[in-house]
């Protein structure tokens, strides 16, 4: 049963970099695309991005210019990078990963991360 | 981008059927079978119901079934049981920007 363990740094000031890493327990990042997905609190859900087991990214274009999603198959893990948050980047944010035959229905999702930034 | 529009809320008592929609456009919903539907309980991760518009996970209830008309996709749930108050959200793969969408979510109350 595969099952993704995240984990980040929780309180970031404004300007700084939200990082989180999503480590893959019990399969491979292999044949699939792997997302990031943020929910701010009461509100409803935004896809960041997505990586390939090989690296190759899709990004939200409203992030995209803050955004880095990468991988590390040594480690099975992905990760994270938002450059210069706001208050506005407040949320929680989920790793997931879809089914097999549907690269847009998350199957599989991290615990999530409750990412707060504020002065 | 907008997001997919969905009801704020439905209700239903034990025992009925309700049905949430999730209208898009062209560019996701009406031209793409790739809508899913989750639930999520408070303070928990979202959990996959409905994929490619009527497909269930295995372990899914069959009281939950997704259909989908033009540019709105639906998810209906029968037999209503108290387990099923939650917030659901409906999303799609949208053409423009290969971007995912996704919808604002509706509460469930199960009277």
């Amino acid at each position: 049963q595969v099952q993704l363990q995240q984990w980040g740094a929780g309180l970031l000031k404004p300007s700084e970099t939200l990082s989180l890493t999503c480590a893959v327990y019990g399969g491979s990042l292999s044949a699939y695309y792997w997302s990031w997905i943020r929910q701010p609190p009461g509100k409803g859900l935004e896809w960041i991005g997505e990586v390939s087991h090989s690296g190759s990214t899709n990004y939200n274009p409203s992030l995209k210019s803050r955004v880095t999603i990468s991988v590390d198959r040594s480690k099975n893990q992905f990760s994270l990078r938002l450059t210069s948050v706001t208050a506005a980047d407040t949320a929680a944010y989920y790793c997931a990963r879809p089914v097999r035959t549907s690269r847009d229905a998350f199957e599989i999702w991290g615990q999530g991360t409750m990412v707060t930034v504020s002065s | 981008q907008s997001a997919l529009t969905q009801p704020a809320s439905v209700s239903g008592s034990p025992g009925q059927s309700i049905t949430i929609s999730c209208t898009g456009t062209s560019s996701d919903v009406g031209n793409y079978n790739y809508v899913s539907w989750y639930q999520q309980h408070p303070g928990k991760a979202p959990k996959l119901m409905i994929y490619d518009v009527s497909y269930r996970p295995s372990g899914v209830s069959n009281r939950f079934s997704g259909s989908k008309s033009g540019n709105t996709a639906s998810l209906t749930i029968s037999g209503l049981q108290a387990e099923d108050e939650a917030d659901y959200f409906c999303s799609s793969y949208s053409s423009i920007s290969i971007l995912k969408l996704f919808g604002g979510g509706t509460k469930l109350t199960v009277l």
